[in-house]
């Protein structure tokens, strides 16, 4: 199985900050893969996709890239409502794998 | 406008069985995989397997190829989850979401097991 590795696992970051987090996989996963956030008691909502691809009606604040088999979402200007659990998830092979998660909360 | 609206909350008593539904509506069912996904108490997100509609062909993780089956009724555009043999280790909200890249999720399903 393809283990996807992220980090950090929890976050404490002030407004209008930069924010990075990374996910880095034992193998190539091509750009298959996407980054989710999943706030308290909802269901994750899909962030980025093919790597770098922002999602319909997902700010532009957020982004994706990726250096060989290390993905990063970066989120520009930390806003209160990007609080939350951040995931990401290759699916390029069975079975598909999540990143442990990353806990962004507001300093 | 996608929508994927799952089920109401499970409670099964250990041994038993429960199936969990995935309505979908705002595009072509069968024009896209079903995933379904296991998030434990406190816990992160696991894949258990996918469902192709129009072909009814699966994919499972190994973990959870005795534990779940996946459906899908094209009649009724809706997915299911069958878990079988419930332990509290089963306990978890189970999500459905479509396509390859989990483009847009039900709101989950709380299954509890207890006797």
């Amino acid at each position: 199985d393809i283990q996807m590795t992220q980090s950090p696992a929890s976050l404490s970051a002030s407004l209008e900050e930069i924010v990075t987090i990374t996910c880095q996989a034992s193998q190539d996963i091509g750009n298959y893969l996407s980054w989710y956030q999943q706030k308290p008691g909802k269901s994750p909502q899909l962030l980025i996709h093919s790597a770098t691809s922002l999602a319909d009606g997902v700010p532009s604040r957020f982004s994706g890239s990726r250096s060989g088999t290390q993905y990063s979402l970066k989120i520009n200007r930390l806003q209160v409502e990007d609080t939350g659990i951040y995931y990401c998830l290759q699916h390029y092979s069975a079975p598909w794998t999540f990143g442990g998660g990353t806990k962004l909360e507001l300093k | 406008e996608v929508q994927l609206q799952q089920s109401g909350p499970e409670v099964g008593r250990p041994g038993s069985s429960v199936k969990i539904s995935c309505k979908a509506s705002g595009y072509t069912f069968t024009d896209y995989v079903m995933n379904w996904v296991k998030q434990s108490p406190g816990q992160g997100l696991e894949w258990i397997g996918w469902i192709d509609p129009e072909y009814g062909s699966t994919d499972y993780a190994e973990k959870f190829k005795k534990k779940a089956t996946l459906t899908a009724d094209t009649s009724s555009n809706t997915a299911y989850i069958q878990l079988s043999s419930l332990t509290s280790e089963d306990t978890a909200t189970y999500f459905c979401a479509r396509r390859w890249e989990l483009d847009y999720w039900g709101q989950g399903v709380m299954v509890t097991v207890s006797s």
